[in-house]
């Protein structure tokens, strides 16, 4: 199966902004969808598509996608965005499947 | 408004069987395909499992093929994962999660369970 990879950890000081990138080969057929987990809770959709946020979501993330690699942007981080954030796609290699990123480790200082 | 609660989950011995559940409530269940995915203890998200809205159709990651096999119940709606031989390995929190698919390219999970934890260990 494909593979979507991501950078293990980032930081970035509050009210900064930060782009979370994800590579692979299913995202030139897919947009990836983005995911914020925090500990010990259930992941939450952030951003879908070509650049859509579910109700609830605040503006400042957004995504963006050009080739093999898809991004999320939090512009203006804030303390409570800290988690770990996953994207996802089908997965191209076989129809019908799903993959899940490596994750990345959002750390707001 | 839309729930997903599992339960099923608990601790079992290496080679047993477990089977978790997935309740759904606040749609048309039997309108969407479901998914199953877990997390390792640390780790990160694994897909495991999908059925389609009408169960025709299952597609399961290798690491569980001939040991999970997920399946539904609309009339109860209500998502299972039947996990036989459970190896140490497959320790995690599993979560169901509901697909939308928006051809021709936009696919993603808008809603997710709370989870239940599976411990393998002897």
């Amino acid at each position: 199966s494909s593979e979507l990879t991501q950078d293990p950890s980032v930081s970035v000081v509050l009210g900064q902004t930060v782009r979370i990138t994800c590579q692979g080969d299913s995202l030139r057929s897919y947009y990836a969808s983005w995911y914020q987990q925090k500990p010990g809770q259930a992941p939450v959709l952030v951003i879908y598509g070509q650049n859509n946020r579910p109700s609830g979501i605040p503006d400042r993330f957004s995504g963006s996608s050009s080739g093999n690699t898809a991004s999320l942007t939090i512009t203006g981080a804030q303390a409570e965005d800290e988690g770990a954030y996953y994207c996802n796609s089908r997965d191209i290699s076989r129809d019908r499947l799903s993959v899940f990123g490596t994750g990345t480790k959002v750390t707001v200082l | 408004q839309v729930q997903l609660v599992e339960s099923g989950g608990g601790v079992v011995q290496p080679g047993r069987s477990l089977r978790l559940s997935c309740a759904a409530s606040g749609f048309t269940f039997n309108n969407y395909a479901m998914h199953w995915v877990r997390q390792a203890p640390g780790k990160g998200l694994e897909w495991v499992a999908l059925i389609w809205n009408d169960g025709s159709n299952k597609y399961h990651v290798d690491s569980v093929k001939g040991r999970f096999t997920i399946s539904r119940e609309n009339s109860k709606n209500t998502l299972y994962l039947q996990m036989d031989n459970l190896r140490v390995d497959d320790t995690a929190v599993y979560y169901c999660a509901r697909e939308q698919l928006v051809p021709p390219q936009t696919y993603y999970f808008d809603y997710w369970g709370q989870g239940t934890l599976v411990t393998v260990s002897s």
